[in-house]
């Protein structure tokens, strides 16, 4: 079945800086990698996707990046803010419409 | 805007209860899911109904079983809790087919098994 893996597990950045988190899977025929970001006691919600037809999406300061032949994906955010503070899954598609999830990264901006 | 509740944000059961937890989507979406959130463990899937009445197990179904038998109601059910139950409990819901493969989640149910 699918594997997917997500580094770093904590990622801590000062406001205004990059930050970089990295997923790599496993099943070549995954064609669907979305994004959720969770706030401290909330439900995770979709920030950004990419289809595997796709080498690049952007939507303001969040960019997402595939690489089909290495089987990784990449989630940038730019100019962090304090509300960026989160945790940060990343997924890929398989069968049917099942998601198989990253481990997750704690994202810590300080101001 | 897509709504999906759950009966509890927190419960706290014994061990060998049975536990029923259930999830309400309002949105009329064909998929539903049950995960468990653990600690650097991300979101692991126990079960996913595509339909009334269908399902598929998922990652980790052992000791759950589910029931689907309306279309916007999803439970999840454990037989015999056990204290390794004892997690964070999100369901989630998404339409069909090949337009959008977003998956909307409620806000959970921490369950405590003792």
């Amino acid at each position: 079945g699918e594997n997917v893996e997500q580094h770093p597990s904590t990622l801590s950045v000062q406001e205004g800086d990059s930050a970089v988190i990295k997923c790599t899977y496993s099943d070549s025929a995954s064609n669907y990698f979305p994004w959720y970001k969770q706030e401290l006691g909330k439900r995770p919600q979709l920030i950004i996707d990419i289809r595997s037809n796709v080498g690049e999406k952007k939507d303001q300061r969040i960019a997402v990046t595939l690489n089909k032949t290495a089987k990784h994906f990449s989630l940038h955010i730019t100019e962090t803010q304090p509300e960026d503070s989160a945790v940060y899954f990343c997924a890929a598609k398989r069968a049917g419409n099942m998601l198989t999830f990253g481990g997750g990264t704690r994202l810590m901006v300080k101001p | 805007d897509v709504k999906v509740t759950q009966s509890s944000r927190y419960l706290v059961k014994r061990t060998g209860e049975k536990v029923f937890l259930e999830c309400v989507q309002d949105m009329d979406h064909e998929n539903m899911f049950w995960y468990r959130q653990d600690p650097g463990l991300g979101l692991r899937l126990i079960y996913f109904s595509y339909d009334v009445k269908m399902k598929e197990k998922g990652d980790i179904p052992e000791g759950y079983s589910v029931s689907r038998e309306k279309k916007e109601r999803f439970s999840l059910i454990l037989e015999s809790a056990s204290t390794n139950q004892t997690s964070m409990y999100l369901c989630a819901s998404s339409s069909g087919g090949r337009v959008s493969y977003e998956q909307y989640f409620g806000p959970g149910t921490r369950l405590t098994v003792t």
